[in-house]
């Protein structure tokens, strides 16, 4: 069946690190993939998505390379600030089924 | 606002009693989902509307869990005779269909269950 496998965390980085999360992904089909953040407090918001092979998202710095030969969706950030501070939640959406699978979450934590 | 807003945000309730609670998805949108969040997890699915059909509901909890959508706009969860497991943030989302199943949330309804 469908799945998502996300990076362990907590990860806790300094402002103006790079950031990577990863997520690697199981799906009979060809899926959707997304990445939600879930700031403190706030529900979950669509950070970027990749619909095809190769396709990368991006949004607000951070960005994301659907890859089909990895099975992959890794989310980068070049430098990271205080206020990305959130949880990030891996996602997919295969062809054939009408709801999201989600990633257990990664929390992220920047201190100055 | 135009986004998904969920009513009530939190709730407390005892064993046993009935809960309900109510999605109203961005206006345009014709797809509605429910998802249970617990702690530490991601969100899990449980239910799909299209309009006012309920397309999917084979992954709703139990038979104590039920979820309405009438007229196709707003729509209701409703868990009977609670029980602690049943703790947890129910969130509410809505997509267009066709456009790659992107979904956007509501802020949740927080249940606690004593």
């Amino acid at each position: 069946g469908d799945s998502v496998t996300q990076m362990e965390g907590p990860v806790t980085l300094s402002e103006e690190a790079f950031l990577t999360i990863n997520c690697t992904y199981t799906a009979t089909g060809y899926p959707s993939l997304f990445w939600y953040v879930q700031y403190p407090g706030e529900g979950l918001q669509l950070l970027l998505k990749a619909t095809k092979a190769d396709d990368k998202g991006s949004n607000k710095g951070f960005e994301a390379t659907y890859r089909k030969e990895t099975t992959s969706f890794h989310l980068e950030k070049g430098s990271v600030q205080v206020s990305d501070s959130a949880v990030y939640f891996c996602a997919l959406s295969d062809a054939g089924a009408n709801n999201l699978f989600f990633g257990t979450g990664t929390r992220l934590t920047v201190i100055p | 606002d135009t986004g998904v807003s969920q009513d009530p945000r939190h709730k407390i309730t005892k064993r046993g009693q009935n809960v309900t609670f109510r999605c109203d998805p961005i206006s345009e949108h014709n797809r509605l989902y429910w998802y249970r969040q617990t702690l530490g997890q991601g969100p899990e699915f449980l239910t799909y509307f299209q309009n006012e059909a309920q397309l999917e509901k084979s992954r709703l909890l139990s038979d104590r869990f039920s979820a309405e959508r009438p007229k196709g706009s707003f729509s209701t969860l409703e868990i009977q005779r609670t029980e602690q497991g049943d703790s947890a943030m129910y969130l509410c989302a809505s997509s267009l269909v066709g456009q790659y199943n992107e979904q956007f949330f509501g802020p949740g309804t927080r249940l606690t269950v004593l």
